[in-house]
């Protein structure tokens, strides 16, 4: 099976832009999460998509927004683009969400997209 | 509430010998645990994971890690160290608590593995 693809995976935005970015899960994966890694605060859980409803939220502003599709791609969008949002933001995939699963499913994880916001 | 420790963040060792990775946790109910790797500019791979079966549990490329309840540790170690496992190493607790469900990243271990 192919992994987790991200696209695009480099990525230089101004301040003030909006960006979106994409993710493909592994086939048959219908969980997408999405994570932020940071130099200063680490990796930190955005949001998690399963059958295109968003099933739980991290401490992000609203600024930060995804949605999933019925193929369960998924996307997210960041508006007002600040030089803070500079970050590599990883996508994730499993088989079932957490309240199925409790938790034990297995995250597939992409290569990232690294985002500069200059 | 949850949380997740990694007691160092650099860990430095000879090729050859054996690495301990240290991770602490805290959480209100049973969680899962994990153990990822990160190698520069790539995304996570998954090491090894706890999910209330055996306490130790063995992973990939001859990783292993204990879950130990009474010390709220989840400690991941090999016995002998390869240049190629110079990386960075998360762990990460994956839980329901009473604000819903997490996922907590520990802040990272980076490994450096000397010839």
């Amino acid at each position: 099976k192919a992994g987790v693809t991200q696209t695009p995976r480099y990525l230089i935005k101004t301040r003030g832009q909006q960006v979106t970015l994409s993710c493909s899960p592994i086939s048959g994966h219908r969980s997408v999460s999405w994570y932020q890694q940071t130099p200063g605060q680490g990796l930190q859980f955005l949001f998690e998509y399963f059958s295109e409803t968003q099933r739980n939220k991290g401490n992000f502003p609203g600024r930060f927004s995804g949605r999933q599709f019925s193929n369960s791609r998924s996307e997210m969008n960041v508006s007002t683009l600040e030089l803070g949002d500079s970050a590599l933001y990883l996508c994730a995939s499993s088989y079932t969400g957490p309240g199925l699963a409790g938790g034990q499913e297995t995250q597939y994880f992409g290569p990232g997209t690294r985002l500069l916001v200059l | 509430a949850q949380s997740v420790t990694q007691l160092d963040s650099h860990v430095s060792v000879s090729e050859g010998t054996p690495v301990l990775l240290r991770c602490n946790y805290s959480s209100s109910y049973s969680p899962s645990l994990f153990w990822y790797v990160q190698h520069p500019n790539k995304g996570l791979q998954l090491l090894l994971k706890y999910t209330s079966a055996a306490t130790l549990v063995k992973g990939i490329n001859g990783f292993e890690a204990e879950f130990k309840k009474s010390e709220t540790s989840f400690h991941l170690t090999k016995p002998s160290a390869h240049m190629s496992d110079a990386a960075e190493y998360f762990c990460v607790v994956r839980g329901w608590h009473t604000g819903g469900f997490k996922t907590i990243f520990g802040a990272g271990t980076r490994l450096f593995v000397k010839a």
